[in-house]
């Protein structure tokens, strides 16, 4: 069974702090590995998909990548609109349709 | 903005009530997925459309809870017997079917109340 784990569970940052979010899964084959955003009482928000280890995304102060057995979200020079709960999820190559979460980092940049 | 949209946002309703939550997903996306999420949890998957076709359906889903995708656009979520372990955001969420992509765009939540 896919699984996926989110650390750390919370993360407080001052704005201008750079850090890291970490996303460790475990699936039979790789289809995708996809992070969302999520603001309170809100669907999340669509970031990044990454196929392969090696590949890196950026956009704007986000920066992810992947390896064979987990993701890292990087936040360079954190804003305060960057708060926010960040989820990862991944797809299997035997059930391409369903995604698997993780429970999420939830991030507070404080100005 | 075209968006998928879900109707309602809210529901209150006392336990033993039958609810029902509509999703309209974005217009050229042919794949549409229901998830649960509670608190502190991420989205757990409930059932998945391709077109009209229900494809899966997670074993953790009960005989209560039944969705519906009758002409491959809308889907409907129709949950029996409601009881107060069913609170929870109910999300809906679309996709484009390929071999590249398979993010998935989520509507805003229905957010169900079981008193």
């Amino acid at each position: 069974e896919d699984q996926v784990t989110q650390s750390p569970e919370a993360l407080r940052l001052q704005e201008g702090e750079s850090s890291s979010l970490n996303c460790s899964y475990t699936v039979s084959g790789l289809r995708g590995l996809f992070w969302y955003r999520q603001d309170p009482g809100k669907g999340p928000e669509f970031l990044f998909t990454l196929y392969s280890a090696g590949e890196e995304k950026e956009k704007e102060r986000l920066k992810a990548t992947l390896t064979k057995k987990e993701s890292f979200l990087h936040i360079t020079a954190p804003k305060p609109e960057d708060s926010a709960t960040y989820l990862c999820a991944v797809q299997d190559t035997a059930n391409a349709g369903k995604s698997t979460f993780g429970d999420g980092t939830t991030l507070t940049v404080k100005p | 903005d075209t968006g998928v949209s879900q109707d309602p946002r809210h529901k209150i309703t006392k336990r033993g009530q039958n609810v029902t939550f509509r999703c309209d997903p974005i217009s050229e996306h042919n794949r549409l997925y229901w998830y649960r999420q509670t608190l502190g949890q991420g989205p757990e998957f409930l059932t998945y459309f391709q077109n009209e076709a229900q494809l899966e359906k997670s074993r953790l889903l009960s005989d209560r809870f039944s969705a519906e995708r009758p002409k491959g656009s809308f889907s409907t979520l129709e949950i029996q017997r409601t009881e107060q372990g069913d609170s929870a955001m109910y999300l809906c969420a679309s996709s484009r079917r390929g071999l590249a992509g398979g993010e998935q765009f989520f509507g805003p939540g229905t957010r169900l109340t079981v008193l």
